[in-house]
This record gives C-alpha cells, sequence and structure tokens, in this order.
C-alpha cells in the first residue's frame, strides 16, 4: 500500500521569502510524484510530476521539487514567494506498475504574509 | 480544449435524499476517476473508469454510491440514501490512455452538503 505524509497542515511565510512544503511517501514499488495546488474556489492543478529520469522537476509559477529515493521524500520548493501563491498544496503518488489510483497527503495551507 | 467539468459545483440535499453528481471529462480521455474530500480529511479515491468499465472501485465506502459511464463518454455518481457522513467535495478527474497516463486533470469538484 501507498501512503503521503504532509509534514504541516498550514505553513507560513511572508512574500520574497523561501517556500518549502515537505512530502514524504511510502511506497513499495516505483512512485510516480505529483504536486497539485488547489486555489480558493477552485479545482485541483497539476503543479509538477516525477515519473522518471531527472530527479529535480520544475513545474509551473518558478516551483520545483526533489525526488530523493533515499529519504522518500518530494519536497516542493519556490525560492521567492508571491502573494498569489497562497493556496492549499496536495502531494500525492501513484504506481508506475499497476493501479493509477492517486493516493494523497493531508494537504498544506499555505499563507503569504505581506 | 476544455477542461473536465462537474455538475452542480454545489448541492445542499436532506438526509435520506438521493442526489446525482456528473462529470464530463475531457474529450478523448479513457480514464476517469472520482475522489472525495470529507471535510478535514485528505483527498480520497473512490473508483475508476476505463471506456465505460470499471476497473477499480475499491475506495467505494458502500452500497448507496453507485457510479456509471456509460458509453464511455461522462460519468455519473449517484448516492442513494445521502447520509451525514457523505458530505464533502466530490472530484472527478481524467487522464489519457498511453505514455501519458499517470498525469490526471481535475476537474473544479462539486461540493456536497447532507442536512
Amino acid at each position: 500500500a501507498q501512503s503521503v505524509t504532509q509534514l504541516g497542515s498550514h505553513v507560513s511565510v511572508s512574500e520574497g521569502a523561501l517556500v518549502l512544503l515537505r512530502c514524504n511517501y511510502s511506497s513499495s514499488v516505483p512512485p510516480y510524484l505529483f504536486w497539485y495546488v488547489q486555489y480558493p474556489n477552485q479545482g485541483l492543478q497539476l503543479l509538477l510530476k516525477y515519473t522518471t529520469g531527472a530527479t529535480l522537476v520544475k513545474g509551473i509559477n518558478g516551483f520545483e521539487a526533489e525526488f530523493k529515493k533515499s529519504e522518500t521524500s518530494f519536497h516542493l520548493t519556490k525560492p521567492s514567494a508571491h502573494m498569489s501563491d497562497a493556496a492549499e498544496y496536495f502531494c500525492a503518488v501513484s504506481d508506475q506498475w499497476g493501479a493509477q489510483k492517486l493516493v494523497f497527503g493531508q494537504g498544506t495551507r499555505l499563507t503569504i504574509n505581506p | 480544449e476544455a477542461g473536465v467539468t462537474q455538475f452542480p459545483s454545489h448541492s445542499v440535499i436532506e438526509k435520506g435524499q438521493t442526489v446525482t453528481l456528473r462529470c464530463d471529462p475531457i474529450s478523448g480521455h479513457d480514464n476517469l476517476y472520482w475522489y472525495r474530500r470529507v471535510m478535514g480529511k485528505e483527498i480520497k479515491f473512490l473508483l475508476h473508469f476505463v471506456k465505460e468499465s470499471k476497473q477499480d472501485e475499491s475506495g467505494m465506502p458502500n452500497n448507496r454510491f453507485l457510479a456509471e459511464r456509460t458509453g464511455g463518454t461522462y460519468s455519473t455518481l449517484k448516492v442513494q440514501p445521502a447520509e451525514l457522513e457523505d458530505s464533502g467535495v466530490y472530484f472527478c478527474a481524467s487522464s489519457q490512455d498511453g505514455v501519458r497516463r499517470e498525469t490526471q486533470y481535475f476537474g473544479p469538484g462539486t461540493r456536497l452538503l447532507v442536512l
């Protein structure tokens, strides 16, 4: 079975500061890893994904994440936060070999302070 | 290209009533998924269609939930009779078949409140 843990249900940073959202996963098979974002009153939007190959993945809006197999982590970062980054972020894992269903973490609500 | 659409956006019903949620996937996407987020909890998988066939329905909570995808296009999720614990946001997602199947595109969700 797969699982995802997002450390911190709420994260608050100042505008211009580094954003770091933590995600650890558990999977008995090679994983696909995803970060989704949900802005207020909207659906989930894919930020970035790791499938195979390069472990540092760049996504939209300046976000990136690094797959670290030894640490079973896929933390999301952005060098400089913007007010528009305020949203809820979800880390998810699926199975490379079979089941396509996504297993989500609990979500992290990011607040940006002016 | 139109994204995944869901109808209605909101639904408020009383316990014991029936509600039907609809999802229209992105055109040409064979894979369709339903997920649910109960307040305060994580988003959880309900089921997965490949065209009109149920590939995986391991997440369906009980037999009060019935999902269909006639003709392999849009899908409906019926809750009958609704209970208080069914309140939450129901998301639909779709993906292509083949090499890009892992990327799921989500709709805006249907917010269901059972009173």
